[in-house]
């Protein structure tokens, strides 16, 4: 079955420091592939989402590139700030209609000034 | 922007009680699900919800039951509630040919005690 395995966290950045989070994925077929982001006392939200091989999502300076060879999706930023200590899910689901999504157990995220 | 709101933040019921999670979404959204999350397990889907009256079971759908009687609502009911059901519960929505979660809720804090 599908499965997604993220670096443990917390993950704790200086202001401005550089971001990876990690993120690797068992699955059948070709799966899209997600980051959301969950702030605190608030519900998740898309962040971005890559569909195919080498495809890179791109929202709010952060990234990740869908590594078909690696089986990975780390998320990166270059700078990070304050306001992006929240909690990261990397998520996968296979195409074609409605196909369940495989969530991973989130990333802490502890930016400081 | 899209709102999806949960009735209740915090909710504590007791053991066999019937409990009812509310959930709106405003952006006249197909598809709606509902999860529960949990520390170590990530987001596990619960029910999820193509159309009015439509639903199908997610992973764990044992104990649980839904109702959309319109399409803007969506209810998770506990028959009998349980101490295993203490957890956060999330609300969530997609357009249409959008299968996965786009848009949660801020989730509502289940006790069971």
């Amino acid at each position: 079955g599908n499965s997604v395995t993220q670096m443990e966290g917390p993950v704790t950045l200086s202001e401005e420091a550089f971001l990876t989070i990690n993120c690797t994925y068992t699955a059948t077929g070709y799966p899209s592939l997600f980051w959301y982001v969950q702030y605190p006392g608030e519900g998740l939200q898309l962040l971005l989402k890559a569909t195919k091989a080498d495809d890179k999502g791109s929202n709010k300076g952060f990234e990740a590139t869908y590594r078909k060879e690696t089986t990975s999706f780390h998320l990166e930023k270059g700078s990070v700030q304050v306001s992006d200590s929240a909690v990261y899910f990397c998520a996968l689901s296979n195409s074609g209609g409605y196909q369940k999504v495989t969530f991973g157990t989130g990333t802490k995220l502890q930016v400081i000034p | 922007d899209v709102k999806v709101t949960q009735s209740s933040r915090y909710l504590v019921k007791r053991t066999g009680e019937k409990v009812f999670l509310e959930c709106v979404q405003d952006m006249d959204h197909e598809n709606m699900f509902w999860y529960r999350q949990d520390p170590g397990l990530g987001l596990r889907l619960i029910y999820f919800s193509y159309d009015v009256k439509m639903k199908e079971k997610g992973d764990i759908p044992e104990g649980y039951s839904v109702s959309r009687e319109k399409k803007e609502r969506f209810s998770l009911i506990l028959e009998s509630a349980s101490t295993n059901q203490t957890s956060m519960y999330l609300c969530a929505s997609s357009t249409d040919g959008f299968y996965q979660p786009q848009h949660f809720g801020d989730g509502t804090r289940l006790s069971i005690l």
